[in-house]
């Protein structure tokens, strides 16, 4: 079992361009999620799928963020206009219906986003 | 953030023990788990716990109070590689999104 993928690991983009970030979740896993990760705010719920469907994006910033999951096999971030504040490590986590129902979320490597 | 709190820094010493403190007051409970991160990495599981009480898991121990909205681990025999950012996570009910803590970092020190 490779764990939960994602690519790149690391990404450079200026400032106004766009940038798409990618997850593998665990096969098998039914729900993925997506966190952002800075010093200043620390880890952060962006949104959530469950059988590729979304369920909660109350994380995500209004403009600029959307979230897909066209398939039960990868899962995509995008973000449009980045913004310096854009800068951060994005992490995917995936789950599934382990014992006693914990559905422990598994931590893929993480993106690194630099915004100039 | 969102109403869960973690010291910043912790010290130890190689060979005792050290107990990392998590207090949270969300607006909903449906356990908590705890992860450890080494810089540059991804968090990984250490424990979950939904019941009052400590849960022993040898190297690692958890305890929760639900009443008193705090948790902790307990690292025994603590190692030089113990030390790594320890971040506590609550799951809230609506569809088990997970709330962290800022992470204490633990410097274990020979």
């Amino acid at each position: 079992n490779a764990g939960v993928i994602q690519t790149p690991r690391h990404k450079v983009t200026g400032k106004g361009q766009e940038a798409t970030l990618w997850c593998e979740p665990i096969s098998g896993h039914s729900a993925v999620f997506w966190y952002r990760q800075t010093i200043v705010q620390g880890l952060e719920f962006l949104t959530y799928f469950r059988n590729q469907a979304p369920i909660d994006d109350s994380g995500m910033p209004k403009e600029r963020f959307s979230a897909q999951m066209p398939n039960q096999s990868h899962s995509t971030l995008k973000i449009q206009s980045t913004q310096p504040q854009d800068s951060a490590v994005y992490l995917c986590a995936s789950s599934g219906r382990d014992w006693g129902n914990q559905d422990t979320q598994y931590f893929g490597p993480g993106t690194r986003l630099l915004v100039l | 953030g969102q109403g869960v709190e973690q010291p910043d820094n912790l010290m130890s010493v190689e060979g005792t023990f050290a107990r990392v403190n998590c207090t949270y007051s969300t607006s909903g409970f449906n356990g908590l788990s705890w992860y450890q991160q080494r810089e540059g990495h991804a968090p990984v599981f250490l424990s979950y716990v939904v019941l009052d009480g400590l849960k022993d898991s040898g190297h690692f121990s958890t305890f929760l109070s639900r009443s008193n909205g705090y948790s902790y681990l307990l690292l025994t025999e603590l190692q030089i590689k113990d030390s790594a950012s320890y971040l506590c996570a609550v799951k809230m009910p609506n569809y088990n999104v997970l709330y962290f803590g800022s992470g204490t970092k633990l410097t274990v020190e020979p």
